[in-house]
């Protein structure tokens, strides 16, 4: 089974400074992985994804994240944050393996931006 | 190209009644998936269907029960609801023939069982 951590619940951060949202998973198989994002009362949005290649996958609003297999983490950054980017963050995985799409997340990173 | 629709937005449902919530999958998307989001917590999965069968299933009850109709829709069923049974409940469409793997979410019914 696989499963996901995010070790912090809630990450205050200044307007215009980076932020780091750290993930940490658990699998015996290989693994694709997710960063969505909630806004208040709505559902979630995908961020990125990485499924192979390059570990240091790209996504929208600025972010992106690095998969590191060693570690097995996958932290999901942004070098200058904005006001709009308070949301719930929440990181996923899907196992290669099975033959359907089930995602496990995380219990997910609430971002706050203040200016 | 139309998003994925749920219905209704919000609902409050006394304990030991049942409930019927409502997917309408994103254009050209076979599968459709249900998650579990509590409050505070991730969404859990509940089950998937596909072809209109239940193809994969996470640690629900069978009083959780669901449909997919030929037009991709679906539906959610619970069955003599319980107070730990209130969370936003995502429905999330996708196509088996995409080699992108992504999933997109519904905005969610809120379910509150009093």
């Amino acid at each position: 089974a696989q499963s996901v951590t995010q070790l912090d619940s809630q990450v205050p951060v200044f307007e215009e400074a980076p932020v780091e949202l750290r993930c940490n998973y658990s699998s015996s198989v290989s693994v694709y992985l997710f960063w969505y994002v909630q806004y208040p009362n709505q559902g979630l949005q995908l961020l990125l994804k990485y499924l192979s290649g390059s570990t240091l996958v790209k996504g929208i609003n600025g972010f992106e994240a690095e998969f590191n297999k060693s570690q097995t983490s996958f932290h999901l950054r942004k070098p200058s944050v904005h006001i709009s980017d308070t949301a719930e963050y929440f990181c996923a995985v899907r196992n290669l393996n099975t033959g359907f799409q089930k995602l496990v997340f995380g219990t997910g990173t609430r971002l706050l931006v203040s200016p | 190209e139309t998003g994925v629709t749920q219905s209704p937005t919000h609902l409050i449902k006394t304990r030991g009644q049942q409930v019927t919530l409502r997917c309408s999958s994103q254009s050209g998307h076979n599968t459709v998936s249900w998650y579990q989001q509590a409050l505070g917590q991730g969404p859990q999965f509940i089950f998937q269907y596909y072809r209109e069968e239940e193809n994969g299933r996470g640690n629900f009850p069978p009083r959780f029960s669901g449909l997919q109709f030929p037009n991709y829709s679906s539906e959610l069923n619970v069955n003599a609801l319980e107070l730990d049974d209130s969370a936003l409940y995502l429905c999330a469409s996708s196509s088996n023939r995409d080699s992108r793997y992504e999933q997109y979410f519904g905005p969610g019914t809120r379910l509150t069982v009093t």
